[in-house]
């Protein structure tokens, strides 16, 4: 059974360029949600994707978009990157109406 | 809004010892989950523990065992003969209801390090 994978593992890049982050969800989940994790600090949530819709998104800009494709798994968009969004970005998986997510590795990105 | 308070920022514990690491939360929901998350340094946020608002027992997973006091709005976490590998940082986390989705509200952590 495989878990959640999310690609790249790391990443590296400069102020202004954008980034995509994939994750694909736990086998037999359909909800993903995405957090960032800067260096020292619990995750934040930034959006949660259910039936390739945005149900909710937290306290993130625009600059942040994402995606659901009809097989469940999800991308995260950042335009314009600033030094600031440099943190772990974490991918989660659940089934809509169960309780737990689970979690992904995460992708580390370095924007310099 | 909710939060979680974990006020231990580092823990040491000698390695075959319990230990607890504190959690305190706030809502103003009747229908809450409280979560514990293990984070070692590879990053991924392992899954640990859930207790239910309305559960009446204290949730177990084998060695670790969720302290749930709802009138302290406290949710320990209990962890029995600690291992080496238990060393990494833990996280309180409260799932919080959006107008149908869920988020997850995160504490700031405790590093746990157990020594041999």
């Amino acid at each position: 059974d495989a878990g959640v994978t999310q690609s790249p593992t790391h990443l590296i890049k400069t102020r202004g360029q954008q980034v995509t982050l994939r994750c694909s969800p736990k086998s037999g989940h359909d909800t993903v949600s995405w957090y960032q994790q800067a260096l020292g600090q619990g995750p934040q949530f930034i959006f949660q994707y259910y039936e390739e819709e945005e149900r909710q998104r937290g306290n993130f800009p625009d600059r942040f978009s994402g995606h659901q494709f009809p097989n469940y798994s999800s991308e995260l968009n950042v335009n314009a990157l600033w030094l600031g969004d440099s943190a772990l970005y974490l991918c989660a998986s659940s089934l809509l109406g169960k309780e737990t997510q689970y979690f992904g590795p995460g992708t580390r990105l370095l924007v310099l | 809004a909710q939060k979680i308070t974990q006020t231990q920022p580092g823990m040491f514990v000698q390695e075959k010892e319990a230990v607890t690491l504190d959690c305190t939360y706030d809502t103003s929901d009747q229908s809450y989950g409280l979560f514990w998350y293990k984070q070692p340094s590879s990053g991924e946020m392992i899954f640990l523990i859930y207790q239910g608002s309305y559960d009446e027992q204290n949730a177990t997973e084998g060695r670790y065992s969720l302290n749930f006091q709802k009138a302290r709005k406290s949710a320990n976490l209990v962890i029995s003969a600690s291992q080496l590998g238990d060393s990494a940082m833990y996280f309180c986390a409260m799932r919080e209801n959006l107008e149908g989705a869920q988020k997850l509200v995160f504490g700031q952590g405790t590093r746990l390090t157990i020594n041999p």
